[in-house]
């Protein structure tokens, strides 16, 4: 069974520009979790999607940050303008609704780099 | 609101010593506790969790740890530390509310072991 993959593994671009980073969960996980580590500090949630319906986006900076999950498959997050304290890994997990204890299973992250 | 505190940011052990990384929580309602591992360059991966069976986890490559309700603990624990154990070590707690079980980590530790 294939894991949770995202791409690009990295992304360097200058301020100001656009970036789209994409997540394919594991096929059959309803719950598509973002989550964003910023140098230094601890790993932070972004947003929760099940299915392709937004159930939390308690955890998005600001309006510059756009995520969609279209069909209920994989998901994208767009940040648009791209700031400098935007830099950092930002990590996909999935997770089966209705399992107990809900394991979420994390993708490699991608690490974005805003110069 | 949920939070984690990970006693020190920094752990190191001589190969073959006991390896033990400190976890605190707070929460609410009864939480749901995890820990996960980083390996250099890679995604996050489970070690173990709790969900309100035992209150011994064990976890994976010789990791355990114990819920301590009346300390709010969750200490991650080895006998003998090998090498491949040098990694960055997060702990996580989760709230049961809905269909979402989004994480709270603290902030990692990062361990080192000595030949």
């Amino acid at each position: 069974e294939a894991g949770v993959t995202q791409f690009p593994s990295h992304s360097v671009i200058e301020k100001g520009q656009t970036v789209t980073l994409r997540c394919d969960p594991i096929s059959g996980h309803d719950n598509l979790y973002w989550y964003r580590r910023v140098m230094g500090k601890e790993i932070k949630f972004l947003l929760h999607f099940v299915k392709e319906s937004k159930q939390d986006e308690s955890g998005m900076p600001n309006n510059r940050f756009l995520a969609e999950r279209t069909g209920g498959t994989y998901s994208t997050l767009k940040v648009q303008p791209a700031e400098l304290e935007d830099s950092g890994v930002y990590f996909c997990a999935s997770s089966q609704v209705g399992v107990s204890g809900e394991t979420q299973y994390f993708g490699p992250g991608t690490r974005l780099l805003v110069l | 609101a949920q939070s984690v505190t990970q006693l020190g940011s920094h752990v190191s052990v001589s190969e073959g010593a006991l390896v033990l990384l400190r976890c605190n929580y707070s929460s609410s309602v009864p939480p749901y506790l995890f820990w996960y591992v980083q390996y250099p360059n890679q995604g996050l991966q489970l070690l173990l969790k709790y969900t309100s069976a035992a209150t011994l986890v064990k976890g994976i490559n010789g990791f355990e740890a114990e819920f301590k309700k009346s300390e709010t603990s969750f200490h991650l624990t080895k006998p003998s530390a090998h090498m491949s154990d040098a990694a960055e070590y997060f702990c996580a707690v989760s709230k049961e509310g809905g269909s979402n079980y989004k994480l709270t980590f603290g902030k990692g530790t990062l361990l080192t072991v000595n030949p």
